[in-house]
């Protein structure tokens, strides 16, 4: 079974563009999270999606958006880049079965690494 | 507020010899603690997950042990592999907000053969 996948895997763009990023989740799974790294805060939750709906969302600002298609797979949209947008955004799928959502397994994908100049 | 707190935030060992890292965590109602490791230029991949009964799980090399009361877990690697390099991160979920995740920062382990 393949993992899961993201698109593309390094992007460099310029202060005020915008960046789609893409994330393809393991099959089957229907919850896909999107996370950001940086060296100096870690990982941090963007927010999550299930069955095309926001069910989380994390503290960041409304530069930051999401949304999940029908088929599981999500994009998230960056708009007006900063240069502190500069890390590497991983997304993680999992299957989320009903009454244990507490403890369904994230995977990750292997991450886009944005750099802002 | 919720926090996760690891140490130390570095870590370098000889090969073959064993390790222990630590997470604090501040997290309340706690729900599930995981333990990640993540390579370098990857995303982090699943060592443990453990819920307020468990109180140790082991993955192979890998141990993690959670004491609720404390609100403290640690991880240990026996027998350290010099693919053991990387960085592990402490996640715990709490039951509300919908079950949402606190990373830890890491601790960074670099084993040396």
């Amino acid at each position: 079974k393949a993992g899961v996948t993201q698109t593309p895997r390094y992007l460099i763009k310029t202060r005020g563009q915008q960046v789609t990023l893409s994330c393809s989740p393991i099959s089957g799974h229907r919850s896909v999270s999107w996370y950001q790294q940086t060296p100096g805060q870690g990982l941090q939750f963007l927010f999550e999606y299930f069955s095309e709906t926001q069910r989380n969302k994390g503290n960041f600002p409304g530069r930051f958006s999401g949304r999940q298609f029908s088929n599981s797979r999500s994009e998230m949209n960056v708009s007006t880049l900063e240069l502190g947008d500069s890390a590497l955004y991983l997304c993680a799928s999992s299957l989320w079965l009903a009454g244990a959502s507490s403890y369904n397994e994230q995977f990750f994908g292997p991450g886009t690494r944005l750099t802002v100049l | 507020k919720n926090q996760v707190e690891q140490s130390p935030q570095s870590l370098i060992i000889l090969e073959g010899k064993n390790c222990t890292l630590q997470c604090n965590y501040t997290v309340s109602p706690f729900s599930n603690l995981r333990w990640y490791k993540q390579d370098t230029g990857r995303g982090p991949v699943s060592l443990t997950i453990m819920t307020f009964s468990e109180n140790t799980k082991s993955n192979g090399r890998y141990t993690a042990t959670l004491d609720a009361d404390t609100k403290q877990s640690s991880l240990h690697i026996t027998a350290s592999q010099l693919s053991d390099s990387a960085s592990y991160i402490c996640v715990v979920s709490s039951k509300a907000a919908g079950n949402k995740l606190t990373f830890g920062g890491g601790t960074r382990v670099l084993v040396k053969p």
